[in-house]
């Protein structure tokens, strides 16, 4: 599985543009790159999912670069209610109903200032 | 969208009691669950691989017969913490895939007085 790295924490005013960068130099031709959230004492909850170049849905935008060796988490402005642990995740996807395994890095800690 | 519910959200037992925790897939079936454990300020770490009609996958260093793992039904995984003690408090999390995307339940709270 693709180690990953990210920066332990960040710190943002209500309003701007958040970007976390996530390395996977180890990344395999298979795997794709997730994101997911966490609040104090809750699951993870899915982000947002992509393979190359750039996904965007109504919460977040995800770049990824060619050589896929990281990816770019974009939250437009955030709120304080954007304060929580985000992971950067990266592993194959089957198609169906398998074992994908999920490995979590230590993932950044997000802290939206008023 | 897909749900992984967990049940209790938090439990407080007796050090040398056992606790039951069960996590469903509400609207698809998973043949395949995870286990995690998360203590404070850390991120999950995945406990075992819970297989539906056999034996659970354990991580390292995770003990099988502490942690009872049992996958009776494609929507059913419940995970028995046996003879519990204090260092076993920690927050415990289930997941499940459907198709690309993983769910999480909403994680069970577990102290150990």
């Amino acid at each position: 599985l693709a180690k990953t790295t990210q920066p332990i924490s960040m710190d943002s005013y209500e309003g701007q543009e958040v970007n976390i960068t996530c390395s996977h130099n180890n990344i395999a031709t298979n795997d794709y790159i997730t994101w997911y959230q966490q609040f104090p004492s809750q699951g993870p909850r899915f982000i947002i999912q992509g393979y190359k170049t750039k996904v965007t849905n109504e919460v977040a935008s995800l770049f990824i670069p060619a050589d896929r060796k990281s990816s770019t988490l974009s939250l437009p402005r955030v709120s304080l209610s954007d304060t929580a642990v985000y992971y950067c995740l990266v592993g194959e996807v089957d198609s169906g109903a398998g074992s994908y395994q999920l490995t979590f890095g230590k993932g950044t800690k997000l802290s939206v200032i008023p | 969208g897909a749900v992984v519910s967990q049940h209790p959200s938090r439990v407080i037992c007796k050090s040398g009691t056992s606790v039951k925790i069960e996590c469903r897939s509400l609207d698809f079936q998973a043949t395949t669950m995870f286990w995690y454990r998360q203590f404070p300020k850390q991120s999950l770490m995945l406990m075992a691989t819970s297989n539906e009609g056999s034996k659970a996958t354990y991580e390292q260093g995770v003990e099988k017969d502490k942690f009872l793992i049992n996958h009776a039904s494609l929507t059913l995984s419940t995970l028995t913490v046996t003879s519990a003690h204090p260092e076993d408090s920690s927050f415990y999390i289930c997941s499940a895939r459907s198709y690309t995307e993983a769910f999480f339940g909403q994680g069970t709270r577990l102290t150990v007085v």
